[in-house]
């Protein structure tokens, strides 16, 4: 299957620093999804992507979808203890509806 | 209720009993999804069902493992002879329909532990 890499695994930071983690793969995604999921629940998806180059912002999250569409970057300006969980880079399948995730990058803020 | 909600949330079984777990999606989406998610691990893509059309079986890890639905609403993951991999929390997702905007609306999952 197409395989999603994210970096870094995991993350400790301080509260109001920011934070940069990113997503490869080795095949071209036409879509990239950034999903966060807080401890005990399910993923709830905080951007998605649909053109390369595109730059897209939700409060305090940017997200770039890469010119090559094969990675994807997610800021996160000055943190907050409830910006804790594991972020997860996600994109569909080419002609499909399956999506795969990456790993995560878990965030863990330090009051 | 408005949301994806699972049941049961933790389940602890013994080795080589069967399981079943239920998701019932957002009233309305046509399209369901199972993940597995291992402790640390990404998601992994079960099964996929959209409408009446016949289910993507195709992430499926073996013949222990199958799932059905009933028309647009509830769908049940069973597992037969659990093993100890077979740990994970399974997580239910919905869509409107297949990926378009890439939203998926995920529940609260299901726990599972192999003992």
């Amino acid at each position: 299957g197409q395989q999603l890499n994210q970096s870094p695994q995991s993350m400790f930071i301080q509260e109001g620093e920011d934070v940069s983690m990113n997503c490869t793969s080795s095949s071209i995604f036409n879509t990239w999804l950034w999903y966060k999921q807080d401890p005990g629940e399910g993923p709830v998806l905080l951007i998605a992507l649909y053109k390369a180059g595109e730059l897209t912002s939700n409060g305090r999250l940017t997200a770039q979808f890469g010119i090559t569409r094969k990675d994807s970057f997610l800021n996160i300006s000055a943190s907050i203890p409830s910006d804790v969980g594991i972020y997860f880079c996600a994109g569909p399948h080419a002609n499909d509806y399956k999506l795969s995730f990456g790993a995560g990058t878990t965030v863990t803020v330090r009051a | 209720g408005a949301g994806v909600s699972q049941s049961p949330s933790n389940k602890v079984t013994e080795k080589g009993k069967d399981v079943e777990l239920r998701c019932d999606p957002i009233s309305g989406h046509t399209a369901l999804y199972w993940y597995r998610q291992r402790l640390g691990q990404g998601l992994e893509f079960l099964i996929y069902f959209q409408g009446n059309s016949a289910p993507d079986k195709s992430g499926l890890p073996s013949d222990r493992f199958s799932a059905e639905r009933t028309g647009e609403s509830v769908s049940t993951l069973t597992i037969q002879r659990t093993q100890q991999e077979d740990s994970a929390v399974y997580l239910c997702a919905s869509s409107l329909e297949s990926i378009n905007t890439g939203e998926l609306f995920f529940g609260e999952g299901s726990r599972l532990t192999v003992l």
